[in-house]
């Protein structure tokens, strides 16, 4: 079990929106201040997508954001389309600087 | 063309060790970090350990410390991943990425950030007798 907690799976219709969140369950993670987010489809490496909360890499469309409240993060993805059927994993570190990975959640598109 | 590249599908014995590369380009090799993470079948992403290409100082999860090793050649922009005391349970993709930790002195950094910028496709290790 992660001490970062994301749901196995959500699911939304193409042009919606949907948020996932990752939790810290630990304590360990200070201001849980630097949290990131990865897409992978299957066969593919991951890809970073958000970084530190709420920035998007150079060619990661606007369609996805990142914010954060209290322990908490959360990732949307609005105009949902077909390709952005994937897992996503959030990531932070400790108060060690140690990195660990939220389970991932399955999105599906309807 | 910035990018990492590993080596290809390893096949080893329990209680035997692996070694998989990650060879940079496009960047600077020296002034980032390379962590490996690891993927078991259809499971999540696993951080094991990074080292700093700089100046060769590493960092190991608890979990794989004492039998893994980060090493690098810079004059080859290689960096290796060595595990040992190989089981059935260390079958898994193994991803080298850029990125994981950032040390900032005097005005300057290590490392990009705090997160996982750049990976390479993967290198499958199968465990099997």
């Amino acid at each position: 079990q992660s001490a970062l907690t994301q749901p196995a799976s959500v699911s939304g219709s193409p042009g919606q929106w949907i948020t996932i969140s990752c939790t810290a369950t630990s304590s360990d993670f200070g201001d849980y201040t630097y949290v990131s987010w990865y897409q992978q489809h299957p066969g593919e490496a991951p890809k970073l997508i958000i970084y530190d909360v709420n920035n998007r890499p150079s060619g990661v469309s606007n369609r996805f954001s990142g914010s954060k409240s209290a322990k908490t993060a959360s990732l949307t993805i609005s105009g949902l389309q077909a390709e952005d059927e994937a897992v996503y994993y959030c990531s932070s570190f400790t108060g060690t600087n140690t990195p660990v990975f939220g389970g991932g959640t399955k999105l599906i598109v309807l | 063309q910035v990018q990492l590249v590993q080596s290809g599908t390893e096949v080893k014995k329990p209680g035997a060790s692996v070694r998989v590369s990650c060879t940079a380009s496009g960047y600077t090799f020296t002034n980032y970090i390379i962590s490996w993470v690891r993927q078991a079948p259809g499971q999540g992403l696993e951080w094991m350990g990074w080292i700093n290409v700089g100046n060769g100082n590493t960092r190991y999860s608890q979990k794989f410390q004492g039998r893994v090793t980060i090493t690098r050649d810079s004059s080859a922009r290689i960096t290796y991943m060595d595990l040992s005391s190989l089981t059935s349970e260390d079958r898994a993709l193994y991803y080298c990425a850029r990125g994981g930790a950032k040390f900032c002195s005097g005005g300057s950094c290590q490392g990009s950030g705090w997160y996982f910028d750049l990976w390479g496709r993967g290198t499958l290790v199968i465990v099997a007798s």
